[in-house]
């Protein structure tokens, strides 16, 4: 069974602070891709950044950034210089590749901005 | 370039009764994705298409839920009948195939009363 963990139901980070958001996972597929997204107020779910389980560098885009580490089964994503529009619902998603490619989605992170 | 469209944005109904959701995924996308969200919780899954054939539905209650995609392109999302606990936001995603990133619609949020 696959199953992503997110164990910090809120989150307050100062404005252009950086903040660490946490997910573990558990699968038994070698092969798995991590994902992370971003779910404002309004609903939609906003693709951020992807890591594949081989992988060797930790994926970044702009300013958020995968801390990926493996046999930790852990797979954190960090913000940079955080700002106010940062403020949201943010889910780790995984899929196994080769148990179907379904997606499980952790339960979610509620970050919020302070000015 | 066009995002995924989905409609109504929101929907209030009585137990019992049916409902449909309708999905435009971005074009070109060929796998399209139906998700519940119930309120405090991540999506969960409900069905996957690849065009207009089905590759999971393992977790669509079959009993009351179904959906079709049938050209290949937009889906419809049907429950019949309604419960209490179909209360949720059902998310529509596409992405070009099965191993790339999903993209999300604005969902529809569904009150059963």
């Amino acid at each position: 069974a696959q199953k992503i963990t997110q164990t910090q139901p809120g989150m307050f980070v100062q404005e252009k602070e950086a903040v660490t958001l946490d997910c573990t996972y558990d699968t038994s597929d070698p092969s798995y891709g991590l994902f992370w997204y971003k779910q404002p107020s309004s609903g939609e779910m906003i693709f951020l950044i992807y890591q594949g389980s081989y992988d060797q560098q930790n994926a970044t885009e702009g300013r958020y950034s995968l801390n990926f580490q493996k046999a930790r089964k852990s797979a954190n994503l960090v913000i940079s210089a955080s700002q106010l529009g940062d403020s949201a619902m943010y889910f780790c998603a995984m899929r196994g590749l080769n148990t179907g490619n379904q997606f499980y989605f952790g339960t979610g992170t509620s970050l919020t901005v302070i000015p | 370039e066009a995002g995924v469209a989905q409609s109504p944005r929101y929907k209030i109904i009585e137990k019992r009764q049916s409902v449909a959701f309708w999905c435009n995924p971005i074009s070109g996308h060929a796998t399209l994705y139906w998700y519940q969200q119930i309120l405090g919780q991540g999506p969960k899954l409900l069905i996957q298409f690849q065009n207009n054939g089905v590759v999971d539905d393992s977790q669509l209650p079959k009993d009351r839920f179904s959906a079709e995609r049938l050209k290949g392109v937009d889906s419809t999302l049907k429950i019949q009948p309604a419960k209490l606990e179909d209360s949720a936001v059902y998310l529509c995603a596409s992405s070009i195939s099965r191993d790339y990133e999903q993209y999300f619609g604005p969902g529809t949020r569904l009150t059963v009363t």
